[in-house]
This record gives C-alpha cells, sequence and structure tokens, in this order.
C-alpha cells in the first residue's frame, strides 16, 4: 500500500492568512494526487486534481504544486468558508486509492 | 446534472446483514467507476473499493477485502455495498462517488451525500 501522510494534522489560521497543506506519498505517485475539503455532516468535495488542477469552480484562490513524492496545498488568502477538514488522495495504485490523514483547518 | 443518491440511514444489530445503494443520474452511468468511501465518527476518509458498473468488475482495498460486496445493477443506475454480518466496528458513514479518469490520474469528482450505518446491540 502506498501511505499518504499530511501535515499539520490541524492549524489555526486568521481570514486572509495564506495557508499551506503538505502531503507526501511513500513511494513516487507522478502527479496521481487530488485533494479535497470537507465540511462537517458535508462529503468530501473535489478542489485540486493531477497535483494542480484545479476543478471547475473551485475559486482560484485554492492551487495544488509537486510531484512525485512531496505535494502541498495552498489557499492564498483564506476566507471564512474555507474552514473544513482537508484530505489527499493517490490514485497511482490502482489497488488502493489511499487517502492522507487529513488537515483541519480551524479559525484562530 | 450529475447526481449521486444514497439510500438512507440504518440501524442494525451485530451480525445482521445489509445492503445500501448508491443511485446515480445525469450520465452514463456505465462509463464511470464508483467507489465508496468509509468516514469512522471523528476520523478521516478511507477508501474501500470501486466497480465498474459496464461489466461489474471490482477492485477492493487490502482492508475490505473479504469484509463487504460491491455490486451494481446498470439496468437501474445503482451501484451497492453490502455486508453479511455487521460488527460494532461497520458504524460509519459511507459515501459513494463517481471515478473520473483522465491522463495522469483519477480523482471522485461527484459525491453521494452518504448513508449513515449504525451497528449496536
Amino acid at each position: 500500500d502506498i501511505q499518504m501522510t499530511q501535515s499539520p494534522s490541524s492549524l489555526s489560521a486568521s481570514v486572509g492568512d495564506r495557508v499551506t497543506i503538505t502531503c507526501r506519498a511513500s513511494q513516487s505517485i507522478s502527479n496521481y494526487l487530488s485533494w479535497y475539503q470537507q465540511k462537517p455532516g458535508k462529503a468530501p468535495k473535489l478542489l485540486i486534481y493531477t497535483a494542480s488542477s484545479l476543478q471547475s469552480g473551485v475559486p482560484p484562490r485554492f492551487s495544488g504544486s509537486g510531484s512525485g513524492t512531496d505535494f502541498t496545498l495552498t489557499i492564498s488568502s483564506l476566507q471564512p468558508e474555507d474552514f473544513a477538514t482537508y484530505y489527499c488522495q493517490q490514485s497511482y495504485s490502482t489497488l488502493s486509492f489511499t487517502f492522507g490523514g487529513g488537515t483541519k483547518v480551524e479559525i484562530k | 446534472e450529475v447526481q449521486l443518491v444514497q439510500s438512507g440511514a440504518e440501524v442494525k444489530k451485530p451480525g445482521d446483514s445489509l445492503k445500501i445503494s448508491c443511485k446515480g443520474s445525469g450520465y452514463n452511468f456505465t462509463s464511470y467507476w464508483i467507489g465508496w468511501v468509509r468516514q469512522m465518527p471523528g476520523k478521516g476518509l478511507e477508501w474501500m473499493g470501486v466497480i465498474y458498473p459496464g461489466d461489474s468488475e471490482s477492485r477492493y482495498s487490502p482492508s475490505f477485502q473479504g469484509q463487504v460486496t460491491i455490486s451494481a445493477d446498470k439496468s437501474i443506475s445503482t451501484a451497492y455495498l453490502q455486508w453479511s454480518s455487521l460488527k460494532a466496528s461497520d458504524t460509519a458513514m459511507y459515501y459513494c462517488a463517481r471515478r473520473h479518469m483522465v491522463r495522469g490520474g483519477a480523482f471522485y469528482d461527484y459525491w453521494g451525500q452518504g448513508t449513515l450505518v449504525t451497528v449496536s446491540s
């Protein structure tokens, strides 16, 4: 199994802050990585696919980068509606599309 | 409009069997893999497995192989997740999601609303 490790597991930030979340794969996954946002009581929502492609309808303050084993999700200017939990997921291994453990973004 | 609509919440006893559903609409159901994802209370997302409704080929995470069965009925655009004998540890929210494939990977672009399964004696 490919393991996905996110850091930090949680963070506190203020509206307007730049926020960066990292995701590390246990082996190279090329750019086979996507990012999801989940709010309490809701289904996950796709933000980024193939490491850096913005899903239609997602605000451009969200961006993704990286390849190989190290990836980042950046929110350029945090908005009130962005407080949520964020997950990365690899799709390199067809045996198991593992998720990272999640990063909870809270209000400071 | 693409939609995945899941069946309602279930309360079961240990040892019971259960089958929950995920009905797709607004797209060609037979052309996209459907995946299932578990979220235990207060925990993260776990990928369980996928099925291709076109030919019912399925694949399972090693963690869930033998624990659940994923199936589909393409005639009614519905995928299923079933258990033959539930355990208390199966208590969780279960999501279905459509897998979209592009050059460079696959991702889940549409999700069901989730089905809460509670297993308690």
